[in-house]
């Protein structure tokens, strides 16, 4: 069974930069498919931050530009985020997620089908 | 960006109704089109990708239809379990990837 878990501070200042963590088990990030991160902000919907590759290809979210950075570790099966310059509009719960792609006969896709609990992040001096 | 709209953001439903959520897209997408379900405080739950491709352990009283630009989900006889938010993504190459505002099923 996949599981994913997310690590980190609760609590970040403005300007400062957030660093998370996600641990994975029951599957080998070196194995193949997307690693990346999704958030929420309090009682609104969710938001793609981005994703990377096994190899370390990035897919970044345009609308945080510079601010994002991932990075793989593929020796310790974890993959992280780092959210430079954060404000109140930072606020949210971060979920990790796998993004796995393919085709079943005429329909392709690309889904998040495992994801982490989620991780309360708020933004305050 | 590709915007998802769905509708409605909202419904009420009794237990064994039958319930449709749309989702449009602004451009057409093909079939890289995913719906999520969502219960408070838990995370996303993948229920259909690919449009109409059932996750292993879903309920088949949950489809998934469309192409294109224009997507549904049906929940064919409301269950307790189902009153949650519903969310559809799409994947398509062109990122970012995004999501609708969601649907909130409530008794």
């Amino acid at each position: 069974q996949v599981e994913l878990q997310e690590s980190g501070p609760g609590l970040v200042k403005p300007s400062e930069t957030l660093s998370l963590i996600c641990s994975v088990s029951g599957y080998s990030i070196s194995s193949g498919y997307y690693w990346g991160w999704i958030r929420q902000p309090p009682g609104k919907g969710l938001e793609w931050i981005g994703d990377i590759y096994q190899s370390g290809n990035t897919n970044y979210n345009p609308s945080l530009g510079s601010r994002v950075t991932m990075s793989v570790d593929t020796s310790k099966n974890q993959f992280s985020l780092k959210l430079t310059s954060m404000t109140a509009a930072d606020t949210a719960v971060y979920f990790c997620a796998r993004r796995v792609r393919g085709q079943r006969g005429e329909y392709k896709f690309s889904a998040n089908d495992y994801w982490g609990q989620g991780t309360p992040v708020t933004v305050a001096s | 960006d590709i915007q998802l709209t769905q509708s409605p953001s909202s419904l009420s439903a009794s237990v064994g109704d039958r319930v449709t959520i749309t989702c449009r897209t602004s451009q057409s997408i093909g079939t890289y089109l995913n719906w999520y379900q969502q219960k408070p405080g838990k995370a996303p739950k993948l229920l259909i990708c690919g449009t109409s491709i059932l996750q292993s352990g879903v309920p088949s009283r949950f489809s998934g239809s469309g192409s294109g630009t224009d997507f549904t989900l049906i929940i064919s006889s409301l269950q307790p379990e189902d009153f949650a938010t519903y969310y559809c993504q799409q994947s398509y190459n062109s990122l970012p990837l995004t999501f609708g505002g969601g649907t909130k099923v409530e008794i």
